[in-house]
């Protein structure tokens, strides 16, 4: 099973500040494979990027994916203040899926 | 638009059986897998299985075998997911989620949650 670690556990940062959000695998995982959510409190996630880094639609171009193998990063170029939630990757394994622990984006 | 909408919260004592439904709009409920995924208070995201509504087959995360078991009801497209024997440690927000028509390797539409509570 492809266990998902990702780095760091919070980052706090300031409205305007860049966000790089890291997710390492165990083992390589195909990047069409890998995806990223936001989640904020009291609300079902929500599909950011898929393939590893391909947009989902209606998210705006400030969140960027990157990476293959084993080390995979999300990018928030400048943060809004909406922007402000936990973020999980996620990669598939057949039949299912696993999720990382997240990392907690909060206001500096 | 594809929507998920799910049953209300639910308060269990321990030891009974819980069934959480996912009713789906918009799309041909045959035509994708249903996921249910958990969440614990405070805690991440936890894969718990998957009914092709077309077969009814089913796959189930190990953690969770001989507890879960995911129905549908196609002339209602309407997904069920059960879990029995629960424990506190079960309470959580249960999701049912579909796969976002991009890659098929993510989950792109979600249900609104149903809380579980479990407590004696």
């Amino acid at each position: 099973e492809i266990v998902l670690t990702q780095s760091p556990g919070t980052l706090s940062l300031s409205p305007g500040e860049r966000a790089t959000l890291s997710c390492r695998a165990s083992q390589s995982v195909s990047s069409s494979y890998l995806a990223w959510y936001q989640q904020k409190p009291g609300q079902a996630p929500r599909l950011l990027i898929y393939g590893a880094s391909s947009r989902a639609t209606g998210i705006p171009d400030r969140f960027s994916g990157s990476g293959s193998g084993t080390d995979f990063t999300l990018t928030i170029s400048r943060l809004e203040p909406e922007d402000f939630a936990v973020y999980y990757c996620q990669q598939y394994e057949a039949p299912g899926f696993t999720f990382g622990p997240g990392t907690k984006v909060d206001i500096k | 638009q594809v929507q998920l909408v799910q049953s209300g919260a639910e308060v269990k004592k321990p030891g009974a059986s819980v069934k959480v439904s996912c009713k789906a709009s918009g799309y041909t409920f045959t035509g994708y897998y249903m996921h249910w995924v958990r969440q614990a208070p405070g805690q991440g995201l936890e894969w718990m299985g998957r009914i092709n509504p077309n077969s009814g087959g089913t796959n189930y995360a190990q953690k969770f075998q001989g507890r879960v078991t995911m129905t549908r009801d196609t002339s209602i497209s309407t997904a069920y997911m059960e879990l029995s024997r629960l424990r506190s440690d079960d309470t959580a927000v249960y999701y049912c989620a579909r796969v976002g028509g991009y890659s098929g390797y993510d989950l792109g539409y979600w249900g609104q949650g149903t809380l579980v509570t479990v407590s004696s």
